[in-house]
C-alpha cells in the first residue's frame, strides 16, 4: 500500500514563527503536492512538485515556499507565519501515467493553529 | 481560467434515500474526472472517469462522465449513516495536470 506520512498531525505556532511541515512518500511517486482545506472553501493547491528539484506553484503560494531535495519527501516552509495561515494542510503524491491521469494519495494532514 | 463547480455544497438525507452529487468543470484539455470521499482524514480514491457515459461502479455508489454537457454525478443508492462525509471531485488541470479541486459537497446521513 501507498504510504504518505506527514510529520507534524497537531501543530500550534505564535505570529511571525517559522514553521516546517514534513511529508514523505514510499512509492517513488514523481509529483508530490501540498493543499490547504478550509471550510466552505475546499482543497486550495499550495504548491505542487513534478520531480526532485522542480516545483510549480499553485493557485495560493503567497507566504509559503517548498523544497523537494530527494524524491520521497516534499516540504512545506511558512517563512513567517500568520493567523490566517491557520488551516489543515494536507499533503498527497502521485505516480505520473502516460496520460497524466493517476489518482493522487493523501497524507492524513497537519492542523496548524497561529496564535 | 480552469473551474470545477460542485453541487449542492451540503445535503442532509435519511438513511435510505439515495442521492446524486453533480460536478461540473471548465478545463483546456480534458483528461480525466476523479472523485474522493473525506471522512475525518485524508480523502480517499473512490473513482476516475475517462470516457463519456461509462458507468463506474462500487457497491452503492456509481458514477458517469459526460464530456458533452461537462459534467459528472456520483449516485449513492441506500445511503447509510456511514456515507456522511465530504465528497470531492477534482480534474488534472495545466500542463503538469496539477489536480484542481471543487469545493466539495457535505452530505449528513440521518438515522
Amino acid at each position: 500500500d501507498v504510504k504518505v506520512t506527514q510529520s507534524s498531525r497537531y501543530l500550534v505556532k505564535r505570529t511571525g514563527e517559522k514553521v516546517f511541515l514534513e511529508c514523505v512518500q514510499d512509492m517513488d511517486h514523481e509529483n508530490m503536492f501540498w493543499y490547504r482545506q478550509d471550510p466552505g472553501l475546499g482543497l486550495r493547491l499550495i504548491y505542487f512538485s513534478y520531480d526532485v528539484k522542480m516545483k510549480e506553484k499553485g493557485d495560493i503560494p503567497e507566504g509559503y515556499s517548498v523544497s523537494r531535495e530527494k524524491k520521497e519527501r516534499f516540504s512545506l516552509i511558512l517563512e513567517s507565519a500568520s493567523t490566517n495561515q491557520t488551516s489543515m494542510y494536507l499533503c498527497a503524491s502521485r505516480l505520473i501515467d502516460r496520460a497524466y491521469t493517476g489518482e493522487l494519495f493523501f497524507g492524513e494532514g497537519s492542523r496548524l493553529t497561529v496564535l | 481560467e480552469d473551474k470545477v463547480v460542485q453541487s449542492p455544497l451540503s445535503l442532509v438525507v435519511h438513511e435510505g434515500d439515495t442521492v446524486t452529487l453533480n460536478c461540473s468543470y471548465e478545463v483546456t484539455n480534458f483528461r480525466s474526472l476523479l472523485w474522493y470521499k473525506q471522512e475525518k482524514k485524508a480523502p480517499t480514491f473512490l473513482f476516475m472517469l475517462t470516457s463519456s457515459g461509462i458507468e463506474k461502479k462500487s457497491g452503492r455508489l456509481s458514477s458517469i462522465l459526460d464530456k458533452k454537457e461537462l459534467f459528472s454525478i456520483l449516485n449513492i443508492t441506500a445511503t447509510q449513516t456511514g456515507d456522511s462525509a465530504i465528497y470531492l471531485c477534482a480534474v488534472p488541470t495545466g500542463a503538469n495536470s496539477k489536480l484542481t479541486f471543487g469545493k466539495g459537497i457535505t452530505l449528513s446521513v440521518r438515522p
